[in-house]
């Protein structure tokens, strides 16, 4: 079965750090372009940013408001892509999904698949 | 940025009925725009891909249309399970964008 599962989330203090990671089943991570994604509490869906698959080296985008702070990497040998979250703020206190883009007629197309999310609480 | 926004925010539909909901982009995106459900406490769902491209699983009385600015999702005869968050997305340029949600409920 196809699956992607977050786990690392949690509460942290304004300025510290976290790593979230997102396990990947039923599939080959590498082959695929990937995305996270975040809600605030009882508010809409933001786009926090993509990683290319390994044929492109994994390059990456990002959102301007975790741009310098937020990186995405990926480990071949667990199957994983992991968000590395630095400098966190109250603001980005969420929960964070990733989710799988499907490439279809040549063209990539966002979020086929998403885990279920993890909670990231920042406050003091 | 691409700014997109639906409308409806909300709307009140009972079972059997057909429901549109809209999504404007502020220029042009091609066809390059999904759909997802959310319900309550759960992760989104994808239904629609490339505008009009009905993810596998998803029953057909979802439908997609539209493409440069103007996009609608169609739910032809409203379920039960139906009663959910609808949001809209552009992957054409990054940053990718949402649009607000319509929340559809009885």
């Amino acid at each position: 079965e196809v699956q992607l599962v977050e786990s690392g989330g949690g509460l942290v203090q304004p300025g510290g750090s976290l790593r979230l990671s997102c396990a990947a089943t039923g599939f080959s991570l590498s082959d695929y372009y990937m995305n996270w994604a975040r809600q605030s509490p009882g508010k809409g869906l933001e786009w926090v940013g993509r990683s290319r698959d390994k044929a492109h080296s994994y390059t990456a985008e990002y959102a301007a408001s975790v741009k310098g702070r937020f990186s995405i990497s990926r480990d071949d040998s667990d199957n994983s892509m992991y968000l590395q979250m630095d400098s966190l703020k109250t603001e980005d206190t969420a929960v964070y999904y990733c989710g799988r883009d499907v490439l279809r007629d040549r063209k990539w197309h966002a979020f086929e698949i998403w885990g279920r999310g993890t909670t990231v609480t920042v406050s003091s | 940025d691409i700014q997109m926004t639906q409308s409806p925010s909300s709307l009140s539909a009972s079972v059997g009925d057909r429901v549109t909901i809209t999504c404007r982009a502020s220029q042009g995106i091609g066809n390059l725009l999904a759909w997802f459900q959310q319900k309550p406490g759960k992760a989104p769902k994808s239904l629609i891909y490339a505008a009009s491209g009905l993810q596998s699983g998803v029953p057909s009385r979802f439908s997609g249309s539209g493409s440069g600015t103007d996009f609608s999702l169609t739910i032809s005869s409203l379920q039960p399970e139906d009663f959910a968050t609808y949001y809209c997305q552009q992957y054409k340029t990054y940053p990718f964008t949402f649009g607000p949600g319509t929340k559809v409920d009885i």
